[in-house]
């Protein structure tokens, strides 16, 4: 079957860096998503990966082993408004996403 | 309403397989571009057309070739894929034959990924 697995929730400290993990199972693999979507609000695209290795765009990184099936999204500086849920989705042989649950990422003061 | 639309948005694809991706703008604009982004790059134009007609065909390999139906699409064809085409490829059109990236409306892009 296919499977997407990550934390259900995870606390970091405002200034800090946190790291999200996220394990996939696809039939066939054309890609790893990472969306941010804050409460009530649509997912928004953050980082797209299909070869190995960090892509970094600003604050965020992705990261990409297809061999081990695992993905990171890396946050830094963390702001207050980076509390939100952070969505890892997998892009299976026939192009259709596979949704993982999401992390809830609470930023304390 | 989007304005300049191109299909796929992600394309994984082998060496040596032939793919197209499709554009279309609901603008009325007159001139339609294909752009070629490699990672950390900017920009680089390969195709304007002007009502149907070719009027930029930057230095790109044979294996591409464009095809406007009529003004409001602009496809892109690819022969034999190459490791090295591997890049977002961005469609976008303007009211009017420019070259100025800040006068055109661009569509979200399509990564190709050649493996």
């Amino acid at each position: 079957g296919q499977n997407i697995d990550q934390p259900t929730e995870m606390t970091a400290t405002e200034g800090a860096i946190v790291q999200i993990n996220c394990t996939y199972q696809t039939s066939g693999f054309n890609g790893l998503f990472w969306y941010q979507q804050h409460a009530g609000e649509a997912p928004t695209f953050l980082s797209y990966n299909v070869l190995d290795g960090l892509e970094e765009k600003g604050r965020f990184s992705s990261f990409l082993s297809r061999s081990k099936g695992y993905s990171y999204l890396l946050l830094k500086e963390l702001q207050m408004k980076d509390s939100a849920s952070y969505l890892c989705a997998g892009l299976d042989s026939n192009y259709q996403l596979i949704w993982g649950a999401g992390t809830k990422l609470i930023i304390k003061p | 309403d989007t304005a300049v639309s191109q299909t796929p948005k992600y394309l994984v694809t082998q060496m040596g397989n032939d793919k197209s991706i499709k554009c279309e703008q609901n603008l009325g604009h007159d001139t339609m571009y294909w752009y070629k982004q490699d990672s950390k790059k900017f920009l680089k134009i390969m195709f304007s057309y002007n009502n149907k007609e070719l009027i930029i065909n930057e230095t790109v390999p044979n294996r591409f070739s464009p095809k406007s139906p009529d003004k409001a699409h602009l496809n892109l064809h690819i022969n034999s894929l190459e490791l090295g085409d591997s890049a977002v490829y961005f469609c976008a059109s303007s009211p009017a034959t420019v070259r100025i990236m800040t006068e055109a409306f661009f569509g979200q892009g399509t990564r190709l990924t050649v493996v």
